[in-house]
């Protein structure tokens, strides 16, 4: 079991680019989420994936970001048209059901909009 | 809407004196609740949660928390403090059937040796 990974750890880009992490989950985990973590908060969801179905989206998540799961293994999260209140850590999860509720964190993406 | 809040933003303790990090919940129905610990620049881990069952609920990392359902409360413990135990730690409950998170603002501890 080596965990959730996200790549990349960091990311600088100016505003207006886009950009695309990648988050490969726990194998088998069947679960799949994403969250945003701004400095001094807690994350905030925003959105669900089971296998490959994208079952649940934030109202945080506008039009300008995307995720995708397309074989129900790593899912990737695009922004496009970044601003700069786009920077913040963006944190994948997965979880494995039936059975336990709790979800693995992997070390999340920083970005950071200049 | 089911929340959970973290009252206090920082706690000081110092090394070998019990820890207790506070939180309490708003939910309609069985609340589910977690505990995570984050590191900085880290991801959040997992240390515990309640589902069901025994009100004292034991996790890593000496770890454990009591779930009160008269105070709707969820207070993370650990007996003996270490400095290594210094972080940012954040209850969360969860919402909805696709058992997404929701949580706390944090808590910042600070173990002194």
């Amino acid at each position: 079991d080596t965990g959730v990974s996200q790549d990349p750890r960091h990311k600088i880009t100016k505003r207006g680019q886009n950009v695309t992490f990648r988050c490969d989950p726990i194998s088998e985990h069947n679960r799949l989420y994403w969250y945003r973590q701004t400095l001094g908060q807690g994350p905030e969801f925003l959105t669900y994936f089971q296998n490959e179905a994208q079952l649940e989206k934030s109202r945080l998540l506008s039009d300008r970001f995307s995720a995708e799961r397309p074989k129900g293994s790593f899912s990737t999260l695009e922004i496009q048209r970044t601003e700069q209140g786009d920077s913040a850590m963006y944190l994948c999860a997965s979880s494995l059901t039936p059975g336990s509720y709790e979800q693995y964190f992997g070390p999340g993406t920083r970005l950071t909009v200049t | 809407a089911q929340s959970v809040a973290q009252p206090e933003d920082q706690v000081n303790v110092a090394e070998g004196n019990p820890l207790t990090v506070k939180c309490t919940y708003s939910v309609s129905g069985n609340p589910y609740l977690f505990w995570y610990v984050q590191y900085p620049n880290r991801g959040l881990q997992f240390l515990l949660k309640y589902i069901t069952g025994d009100n004292l609920v034991k996790g890593s990392y000496g770890f454990e928390a009591e779930f009160n359902k008269s105070q709707t409360s969820f207070h993370l413990k650990k007996p003996s403090a270490l400095v290594s135990d210094s972080a940012l730690y954040f209850c969360a409950v969860r919402v909805g059937g696709n058992n997404r998170l929701a949580f706390g603002k944090g808590n910042q501890v600070v173990v002194i040796p």
